[in-house]
């Protein structure tokens, strides 16, 4: 694909679900980024790769959320026992390397009833 | 230190007219300033970006101005039309020291009247 695609495009979790949501970036971008969109909220850092390495986590909300890219393409993001907290769109970007142009894919809604 | 202060929250401009976007940061340590224009579910995608060592970027309607100083930065759509009703975003990131974390502004909700 021409994109940076997320799957599934909405999620609905009861609230202690554990939910995994992916995101597949442009091939051959070297970074690939998480962020958290709340409601009229601009989007929230989460993480950060550099191919397979998780260079900074430091946005992660809590322990109940974790991030891998294991062979340096497609990413997972997972929240352990979903709350209602955690009720946003999640955003995928990915750049050729660093922080320079990134391209979002069109994010996951969750909602956590 | 990490806050990207962005105004208006929303704007109203009659079709024909100037959109103008401001931005406030606080770390000197940024080096990189895009824009980007988000419509209902999509993603952001990138408009128009700037960096510290100029002032004033300009890529057809859409003109970037840098105040280094201030620490300032605003986005001005010309000839606003109503394809142009989006949020925008501006950002700013550091791109040389390896961190590549970048702070979105909480957005402005532009309508261009018709």
């Amino acid at each position: 694909g021409a994109g940076v695609s997320q799957s599934p495009r909405y999620k609905v979790a009861k609230r202690g679900q554990d939910v995994a949501l992916r995101c597949d970036p442009i091939s051959g971008h070297v970074s690939l980024f998480w962020y958290q969109q709340a409601l009229g909220q601009g989007p929230e850092f989460l993480t950060y790769f550099q191919n397979e390495a998780q260079l900074d986590k430091s946005g992660l909300p809590s322990d109940r959320f974790f991030a891998e890219r294991p062979e340096g393409s497609v990413s997972t993001l997972k929240i352990q026992r979903t709350q209602q907290e955690d009720s946003a769109v999640y955003l995928c970007a990915s750049a050729i390397f660093g922080a320079d142009t990134q391209y979002f894919g069109p994010g996951t809604r969750l909602t956590v009833l | 230190q990490q806050q990207v202060k962005q105004s208006p929250q929303s704007l109203i401009v009659q079709k024909g007219g100037i959109s103008i976007i401001n931005c406030a940061y606080e770390n000197t340590a940024f080096d990189y300033f895009p824009w980007y224009q988000q419509f209902p579910g999509k993603g952001p995608a990138l408009l128009i970006a700037i960096r510290p060592d100029v002032s004033e970027k300009k890529e057809g309607r859409f003109t970037i101005s840098f105040n280094k100083s201030a620490k300032q930065f605003s986005l001005h759509i010309m000839d606003s039309q109503p394809g142009d009703s989006a949020t925008y975003f501006c950002a700013a990131s550091k791109t040389n020291t390896g961190g590549f974390k970048t702070i979105f502004g909480a957005g402005t909700r532009l309508f261009v009247k018709a």
